[in-house]
């Protein structure tokens, strides 16, 4: 039971290099969500698909697109990378966001570290 | 914009002792989490609560939901080093996006 796979789970670019984030769910979840995690500011969301064929921006989309490629799959692509976005990326996943009132988990990967020098 | 605050940032204590940890915000959430992050791994779902005041344990871990919904605390009675990570609350209402406060950093010492 793989539950969230991410890859890969390190990764240095250079200013301007481009990379996907790959990230499968083996849970039949309906949501699927991409977070940045930087010291002291917690989960920021970049972007989330509520369900298959949707997308749309979070807190902080800038820098990045994503592409929901089936309900499993859903990556997350830095055209050209900036230092800024050196930081712990997760990908997460949950039944339906419309639940997200009444507490239904997310189940998070373990993390794609990623530094741009 | 919803925000979520969680006190202390850091906490380094004893094993043994008792520890409380908190989060705030001055919106009313219809639910709240805690999750646990440890290094180099993802958050991990501990509870969730739903109802204004309700009171949930989890072993040595009991978690409480303000009356008012836009708060709650994390007890830890004779914390263990495997107790050890990063403590994280997320707050969700119908149709949004859970909002996750930066987290509390706990380290338990043998």
């Amino acid at each position: 039971n793989a539950g969230v796979t991410q890859t890969p789970k390190f990764q240095v670019l250079k200013t301007g290099q481009s990379m996907t984030l790959q990230c499968a769910q083996d849970m039949n979840h309906n949501s699927m969500y991409w977070y940045r995690q930087d010291p002291g500011m917690g989960l920021r969301l970049i972007y989330y698909s509520a369900s298959e064929g949707t997308t749309d921006k979070g807190e902080v989309p800038n820098g990045y697109n994503v592409s929901r490629l089936n309900k499993r799959e859903f990556s997350l692509r830095l055209e050209s990378a900036a230092p800024s976005q050196t930081s712990v990326y997760f990908c997460a996943s949950s039944v339906l966001i419309q639940n997200t009132g009444t507490g239904q988990p997310q189940h998070f990967g373990d993390g794609t570290r990623l530094s741009i020098l | 914009t919803q925000l979520l605050e969680q006190s202390p940032q850091f906490l380094s204590i004893q094993e043994g002792e008792n520890l409380t940890v908190y989060c705030n915000s001055s919106s009313v959430f219809s639910s709240l989490q805690w999750y646990r992050q440890e290094p180099g791994e993802g958050p991990v779902l501990l509870v969730t609560v739903v109802t204004g005041g309700e009171v949930k344990k989890l072993k040595r871990l009991t978690f409480q939901f303000g009356d008012a919904r836009k708060d709650s605390s994390l007890h830890i009675t004779a914390a263990q080093p495997g107790d050890t990570g990063l403590y994280l609350c997320a707050g969700g209402n119908y149709g949004q996006n859970f909002v996750f406060g930066p987290g509390t950093r706990l380290s338990v010492l043998p």
